[in-house]
């Protein structure tokens, strides 16, 4: 079975605290990707890896960076957390398709809260 | 741009029969469709790509129609473990570029 796991499923941080969430496949997966998920809102990207060192920003980039040193290793850093950070993000891998974009699998997700 | 599905939540006995729409303003190679569970992470249920091909679960199905640019989802005879919130996620028509858009998500809640 595919395992993604992510660092941890609740973290409480203040407000200009730098924030590690980090994420690793089982899978050797290329892809890689942080997601994050606000009722009503769905699931949003907020950058994606197809490779190690390679990133691309996603929808929503504003206020937060990556690092992908290992293949099987992706980290969403919050340079300096904000309340409007507060969300449950979610980390997801999937091998590159042939013809379509292949099925992403997800970790548990972290439940963070920036006071 | 963001799918956007339709019902936003929908309330069922068991037994009963419910669709979730998915709808694209652009035009679609593939969408996926994803459920999770509360508390738990979204999991994978099937894959419906331009040309009518199909990979998926074995009690729930799906109909893509390309012209339209949207997705239908057809839970028939739920049961209690279909609860949860199920999300579309779109591939543009340019093709394999890895990444999905995700709809907001709609809540299903399966009733004894």
């Amino acid at each position: 079975d595919v395992k993604v796991t992510q660092s941890s499923r609740y973290l409480v941080k203040r407000t200009g605290e730098k924030v590690f969430l980090e994420c690793v496949q089982d899978m050797d997966h290329e892809n890689m990707f942080w997601y994050r998920q606000d009722p009503g809102l769905g699931l949003r990207l907020i950058y994606f890896s197809y490779d190690v060192k390679m990133k691309e920003k996603g929808d929503i980039p504003e206020g937060y960076s990556v690092s992908r040193e290992k293949k099987e290793r992706f980290s969403l850093i919050l340079e300096s957390a904000s309340t409007n950070q507060t969300s449950m993000y979610l980390c997801a891998s999937s091998f590159v398709g042939a013809r379509f974009t292949d099925t992403q699998y997800f970790g548990p997700g972290t439940r963070l809260t920036v006071l | 741009q963001q799918p956007v599905q339709s019902p936003q939540a929908v309330i069922l006995r068991e037994g009963e029969d419910a669709v979730i729409n998915c709808s694209s303003s652009k035009a679609l190679y593939s969408v996926h469709w994803y459920r999770q569970k509360h508390g738990e992470a979204p999991v994978f249920l099937m894959i419906l790509l331009k040309g009518g091909e199909q990979k998926g679960h074995e009690k729930i199905s799906a109909s893509f129609n390309e012209k339209k640019q949207q997705s239908s989802l057809y839970l028939t005879a739920s049961q209690l473990s279909y609860s949860g919130t199920y999300f579309c996620g779109t591939e543009n028509y340019s093709g394999n570029t890895g990444k999905l858009i995700f709809g907001q998500g709609t809540t299903l809640q399966v009733k004894p």
